[in-house]
């Protein structure tokens, strides 16, 4: 089975800021997929950043980007020029390669933008 | 564009009562599922579907049921509510044309009391 652990139960950046949430996770598979999902008061999911462990290069999508680590089994999320709604629980996640999709999370990093 | 819908949004219901909630998606995506979310914690899997007629069990059934008719809808089922039902419940749903990325509704806000 798989585990995704994210070390980090709260954390704070000042706006404008550079910060990093840590994610580390464990499987057997070589083929699968990791996530990072918003989660705002509201409860709803947003999709953050995704990567594919087969690709070598770290995904970017505008001010988040991660870095992934096949090897260590690392996936941090960098947030660069934090702004007040980045505010939110941060969940990583895992699917393997074959599971259809099936999401393992993490317990989720609280993260605070002060202005 | 509603992608995946789930209602009810909020509902109370007494121990030992029963209730279904209703999750549909209009992105014909193959996979569909049921997190629960107690507070504090991440999301775990109650039940999955990787098409109509097919449900297979996640890591938390017990308590619940699914059904999936259609391939658009994917119910979960509440029998004899207790307590420890109390959570917040997503639907999700997926393909491999979406490149496995999962979907998710706003949620169902459940307490038992």
């Amino acid at each position: 089975a798989q585990t995704v652990t994210q070390s980090q139960p709260e954390m704070s950046v000042q706006e404008a800021e550079t910060v990093t949430l840590s994610c580390t996770y464990d499987t057997s598979e070589n083929n699968y997929y990791l996530f990072w999902y918003k989660q705002p008061p509201s409860r709803q999911m947003i999709l953050v950043i995704r990567q594919e462990a087969y690709k070598q290069q770290n995904a970017t999508e505008n001010r988040f980007s991660v870095n992934f680590q096949k090897a260590a089994k690392s996936f941090s999320l960098k947030i660069s020029d934090s702004q007040l709604g980045d505010t939110a629980m941060y969940f990583c996640a895992f699917a393997g390669g074959t599971s259809y999709g099936k999401l393992t999370f993490g317990q989720g990093t609280i993260l605070t933008v002060h202005p | 564009n509603a992608g995946v819908t789930q209602t009810p949004k909020f509902r109370i219901l007494k121990i030992g009562q029963s209730m279904t909630l209703q999750c549909t998606q209009d992105m014909n995506h193959n996979y569909m599922y049921w997190y629960r979310q107690d507070p504090g914690m991440g999301l775990k899997l109650i039940y999955y579907s990787v098409g109509a007629g097919i449900t297979d069990k996640g890591e938390v059934p017990n308590g619940y049921n699914v059904s999936r008719s259609t391939t658009e809808d994917f119910p979960l089922r509440l029998e004899l509510a207790a307590p420890s039902q109390t959570s917040v419940y997503f639907c999700a749903s997926s393909s491999l044309s979406s490149g496995n990325t999962i979907y998710f509704g706003e949620g169902s806000w459940l307490t038992v009391v």
